[in-house]
């Protein structure tokens, strides 16, 4: 069965640099979420959309933006990036409200 | 502010044992509760508890919610060394959107 896609699967940054992060959901999943995991860390949940407009938002710094496009997928968008934003980066779908999410294997990004 | 913890923390037992994992939330208009098995990458989706006192049952392992004292319970039968993994609980609000993890119970089943 078709999974949560995520691209890069690995990506290597400098200080104030910035970063795209990709999510393609699993077919006729409407909702999309974004969590960041560091390092022996619990996933914290960023921001989600539903049919292509926000539908909420965590603890996503005021540098990161995110869209979910036409065809569902969606971007993170990494600005100015910090030592501190080195983690794993999940992206998850669901098909509608509160329904179960499914992950993708993450972007791991690691910020020299 | 929303919160979901969860104990303990880690757990070692022997392969054939039984565990319980606990988790208690505190969720603004909480709508439901859900179990992830994280192992070397990506949580895999296990349960997803809505009603209060209505057992979900995979396999081995089961799940029930109490929405009056606001927990959960995983329980993990005849444990295998497969099951070795962190166990992460979360619940979402009403709206759907925003998912509060917990720090995850860490269990390593010994052979």
């Amino acid at each position: 069965a078709a999974g949560v896609i995520q691209s890069p699967r690995h990506l290597i940054k400098e200080k104030r640099e910035t970063a795209t992060l990709k999510c393609y959901p699993i077919p006729r999943h409407d909702t999309v979420y974004w969590y960041q995991q560091g390092p022996g860390q619990d996933p914290q949940f960023l921001i989600s959309f539903y049919e292509k407009m926000q539908s909420d938002k965590g603890s996503i710094p005021d540098r990161f933006s995110a869209q979910q496009f036409s065809d569902y997928h969606s971007e993170l968008n990494m600005s100015s990036l910090e030592l501190g934003d080195s983690a794993l980066y999940f992206c998850a779908s669901s098909r509608g409200l509160g329904q179960p999410q499914h992950f993708g294997d993450g972007t791991r990004l690691s910020i020299l | 502010e929303d919160k979901v913890v969860q104990s303990p923390l880690s757990l070692v037992v022997h392969e054939g044992d039984t565990v319980t994992l606990n988790c208690s939330y505190e969720v603004t208009n909480f709508r439901s509760l859900l179990w992830y098995k994280q192992e070397k990458k990506a949580p895999t989706f296990l349960f997803m508890l809505t009603s209060s006192g209505i057992e979900k049952k995979s396999g081995r392992l089961s799940s029930i919610l109490d929405k009056k004292e606001l927990f959960s319970i995983l329980n993990i039968t005849a444990t295998q060394t497969g099951d070795s993994a962190i166990y992460l609980c979360a619940g979402i609000n009403t709206g759907g959107f925003k998912t509060i993890f917990g720090a995850g119970t860490r269990l390593f089943v010994k052979a």
